[in-house]
């Protein structure tokens, strides 16, 4: 069976803090992805990555950074947390073929408080 | 890159009606059409999805349609059931390999 686990479902940290996102899929997957989700705003996509060791830009990528180092491991990274930055995090994975249109499956989402 | 437009954002609808739900991409290059639910503490998860080759899917109650010459994509629920009461999203792939595009939701309330 598919699973993508985030580390925690629920986080606060204070501005300016160093925030770790965790996201790891058991599935073999090439593709991994980071979204955030805003009321009225939908899905929106931050970093998604390839390959190990690879990432790309999605939409909105200012203020975060990515780490992949296994291909099993994908980090988000908030290196000065602000209150902007208060969110719902989906991390994703898919097979391969980004473009090919293969089913994201989707871990259960960080909510993420800045204070 | 992809632009996709969903809509209504909220739809309520009583208990055995069926539910549609509307989006439209701007990429004529597009050439995936998947269709996410998400519950309430959950992640999205996929329920049905249609390629640009093919006019029309159904999967039980489920059923998405495509009019690639309007670029537009719809998801019908027939018979609606109080488990189909969530937020559901559309999405589409464009020409490039930047991943999926999605639209803003619709939070659909199954009346009983």
């Amino acid at each position: 069976d598919v699973k993508v686990t985030q580390s925690s479902r629920y986080l606060v940290k204070r501005t300016g803090e160093k925030v770790f996102l965790e996201c790891v899929q058991d599935m073999d997957h090439e593709n991994m992805f980071w979204y955030r989700q805003d009321p009225g705003l939908g899905l929106r996509l931050i970093y998604f990555s390839y390959d190990v060791k690879m990432k790309e830009k999605g939409d909105i990528p200012e203020g975060y950074s990515v780490s992949r180092e296994k291909k099993e491991r994908f980090s988000l990274i908030l290196e000065s947390a602000s209150t902007n930055q208060t969110s719902m995090y989906l991390c994703a994975s898919s097979l391969l073929g980004l473009g090919m249109g293969e089913t994201q499956y989707f871990g259960p989402g960080t909510r993420l408080l800045v204070l | 890159g992809e632009n996709v437009e969903q809509h209504p954002s909220t739809l309520s609808v009583q208990e055995g009606d069926s539910a549609v739900i509307k989006c439209t991409y701007s990429d004529s290059a597009s050439n995936y059409f998947p269709w996410y639910k998400q519950e309430l503490g959950k992640g999205p998860q996929l329920i049905i999805d249609i390629r640009s080759n093919v006019g029309e899917k159904k999967d039980q109650r489920i059923a998405v349609t495509l009019n690639k010459t309007a670029k537009h994509f719809s998801l019908h629920i027939t018979e609606t059931q109080p488990e189909d009461s969530a937020v559901y999203f559309c999405g589409g792939i464009g020409g490039g390999a930047d991943g999926l595009t999605f639209g803003k939701g619709t939070h659909l309330i199954i009346q009983p």
